[in-house]
């Protein structure tokens, strides 16, 4: 069964560096996403992309985010210069385009900022 | 704005005991309602959705929810619980009018006991 990949499983930054979340979305889905959770609390929508262009982004989803489609496969999410509180699971998540929105997540990757 | 909310943080239930979990929800038009769960250290399984249509629907490993309107609810809930359903179980809410980026409530955490 297909499934949305994601790497690293866990990565470990110093404050200040950028850092690139990797996804592999399921290869017919044309809709993508990126939600965190921060130990303990919910699951937050960062942004939503189609089409080669973001379609929706939160708040929390300042100029230090961005997001990039670079090859048609993998969708990257990177933050430019972390903080201590952007440590948290990152999950990315893909849907087809269809009435019916299912969106399939991977397994996520634990970013923790020193 | 659409929002969900779970109320209970925390539920203990014995193996082979029932299971009910709370979901409502805040939203205008008829949602999207989907319940994912999140065992430790993996990413977010679906376990079932309503999109319309049926109000009672199942979903895997046993789960069912039912959609009420009139209570904006949707619960989620397993006739007998195994040891295996010990995890986190999260409500969302989605919609066409927001991109279709999900609204997640912050969780349930299921205990099972022998």
């Amino acid at each position: 069964e297909p499934e949305v990949t994601q790497t690293p499983s866990h990565q470990v930054t110093q404050m200040g560096q950028e850092v690139i979340l990797r996804c592999v979305p399921i290869s017919n889905h044309l809709y993508f996403y990126w939600y965190r959770q921060i130990l303990g609390q919910k699951v937050e929508f960062l942004v939503s992309f189609y089409n080669n262009e973001i379609s929706e982004k939160s708040e929390i989803f300042d100029d230090q985010f961005s997001v990039e489609r670079p090859d048609g496969s993998n969708f990257t999410l990177k933050i430019r210069s972390t903080k201590l509180e952007d440590s948290a699971m990152y999950f990315c998540a893909s849907s087809e385009e269809s009435s019916y929105n299912e969106q399939f997540f991977g397994p996520g990757t634990r970013l923790t900022v020193l | 704005a659409q929002s969900v909310t779970q109320p209970d943080i925390h539920i203990t239930v014995s193996e082979g005991a029932s299971l009910e979990l709370r979901c409502n929800y805040s939203y205008g038009a008829t949602p999207y309602l989907f319940w994912y769960v999140q065992s430790p250290g993996q990413g977010l399984q679906l376990l079932l959705k309503y999109f319309s249509g049926d109000t009672l629907v199942q979903g895997i490993k046993g789960f069912e929810a039912e959609f009420k309107r009139s209570q904006s609810s949707f619960n989620l809930r397993k006739p007998s619980v195994h040891w295996s359903d010990a995890a986190e179980y999260f409500c969302a809410v989605g919609s066409r009018s927001n991109d279709y980026k999900l609204s997640f409530g912050a969780g349930t955490t299921v205990t099972v006991r022998a």
